[in-house]
């Protein structure tokens, strides 16, 4: 079975600065994954995700992440972050023909000014 | 488009009452799912739905019960559920099972 860990539980970071939020998975066979942001009382929204190709995939609000098949990663990263980025972040994981999607615990980003 | 909807937002019950939680898609999703998010941790899956037939069920005790009357509608029924149950409960749909999920905002249980 596929898992997903979220390195950091929280990262604070002051506005403008750079951030990379770090995600490792494992699996034995062929996965996609996701990051989704969760604002406070909100539902979950897609950031990014990477199903084929391309390892270097670009989403909403300036983030990026970058597939590293090698080290098993899928690492999120901004340049330069906006007290609005402040919210949890999940990166998630299903098996190529799966339908089961596994979540992460969560990095929680503090923007701070 | 890729909006999910979710009716009520808020929900307070107690422990003897009966409630339906309902959620909504218009984009032709052919697979949906519920979730329990408790907080402070990731959603956890309870039910998927693939061409409107129950296709994973994750152990979920029986007082929850779901329902896909149509392929745009998801309900979560409720009975007889313990202060535990308190939680987010989010819905999401995927064009086919498999693929990307987007989610709705949720609905927040609160069971006194």
């Amino acid at each position: 079975a596929q898992s997903v860990t979220q390195l950091d539980s929280q990262v604070p970071v002051f506005e403008e600065a750079p951030v990379e939020l770090r995600c490792n998975y494992s699996s034995s066979v062929s996965v996609y994954l996701f990051w989704y942001v969760q604002y406070p009382n909100q539902g979950l929204q897609l950031l990014l995700k990477y199903l084929s190709g391309s390892t270097l995939v670009k989403g909403i609000n300036g983030f990026e992440a970058e597939f590293n098949k090698s080290q098993t990663s899928f690492h999120l990263r901004k340049p330069s972050v906006h007290i609005s980025d402040t919210a949890e972040y999940f990166c998630a994981v299903i098996k190529e023909y799966g339908n089961k999607l596994v979540f992460g615990a969560g990095t929680i980003l503090r923007v701070k000014s | 488009d890729t909006e999910v909807t979710q009716t009520p937002k808020h929900l307070v019950m107690g422990m003897t009452n009966k409630k339906s939680l309902k959620c909504e898609q218009h984009m032709g999703h052919r697979a949906m799912y519920w979730y329990k998010q408790k907080a402070k941790k990731p959603p956890e899956l309870m039910f998927v739905y693939s061409y409107e037939k129950l296709s994973i069920n994750e152990s979920v005790p029986s007082r929850f019960s779901p329902e896909c009357p149509n392929s745009s509608l998801l309900n979560l029924h409720l009975h007889a559920l313990q202060p535990e149950d308190s939680a987010l409960y989010l819905c999401a749909s995927s064009q086919n099972p498999g693929e990307t999920q987007y989610f709705g905002p949720g609905t927040r249980l609160l069971v006194l």
